[in-house]
């Protein structure tokens, strides 16, 4: 089947200690976005990439880093330097001429303490 | 932020229509009105979009106004799995970014 995998479902992560988040997804989707979202609100975009090896900053970009290199790939690695990092995170991808609609992963909820 | 107005909850009965409101006063003319759902601890799942005339897939209906100020999206016969936040977003072109706000939990009652 077509979609979008996310893995871990859980994951658990000392403070002080980078980790990095897998999206993969073999739906031929140029777009590819990660987003943050936390109890009782709502989605916030962190970064996103519509081709491969080019990647844009999004509200919350600050923590975080990306890598596109590859079509099917968008991995997210939450850095030390993001101060709150326990959070609900989504990747969704999108095909270019039809990028209203998204298609959302799973998610990976990360807690770090 | 988001663009959009959503009251924070809303309650239907199995079986009935459940209508839920968007206010989006600001919108500018070229852009469209999006909806999403997300059930508890599931990512996003896109329902349907429109510009200014209505519109019906599988899932559900568009309203919006004539003067594209608010919309009102329509499940025909709620189940309990559209159980969900609903999220109403405003977005410009293909480029423009997609913004969640906090959206509307709908509780279905049996």
């Amino acid at each position: 089947d077509g979609g979008i995998t996310q893995s871990p479902k859980y994951l658990f992560r000392k403070e002080g200690q980078n980790v990095t988040l897998s999206c993969e997804q073999n739906l031929n989707h140029d777009a590819m976005y990660w987003y943050r979202q936390d109890p009782g609100q709502g989605l916030r975009l962190i970064y996103y990439s519509q081709i491969v090896n080019d990647f844009q900053k999004g509200d919350i970009a600050e923590g975080y880093s990306v890598s596109r290199e590859k079509k099917e790939s968008f991995p997210l690695t939450v850095t030390s330097a993001q101060k709150n990092p326990t959070a609900f995170y989504l990747c969704a991808s999108s095909r270019q001429e039809s990028s209203y609609e998204q298609y959302f992963g799973p998610g990976t909820r990360l807690t770090v303490t | 932020d988001a663009k959009t107005t959503q009251p924070p909850s809303m309650d239907c009965a199995e079986g009935r229509a459940a209508n839920l409101p968007c206010n989006h006063s600001t919108i500018s003319g070229n852009e469209y009105v999006y909806w999403y759902r997300q059930i508890h601890s599931q990512g996003p799942q896109y329902i349907i979009h429109g510009l200014k005339n209505n519109e019906t897939n599988e899932m559900a209906s568009l309203i919006i106004t004539e003067d594209r100020k608010s919309s009102t999206l329509i499940l025909p016969h709620a189940t309990l799995r559209d159980t969900a936040v609903y999220y109403c977003i405003v977005r410009g072109g293909r480029d423009d970014k997609i913004i969640f706000g906090k959206g509307t939990r709908l509780h279905i009652l049996p």
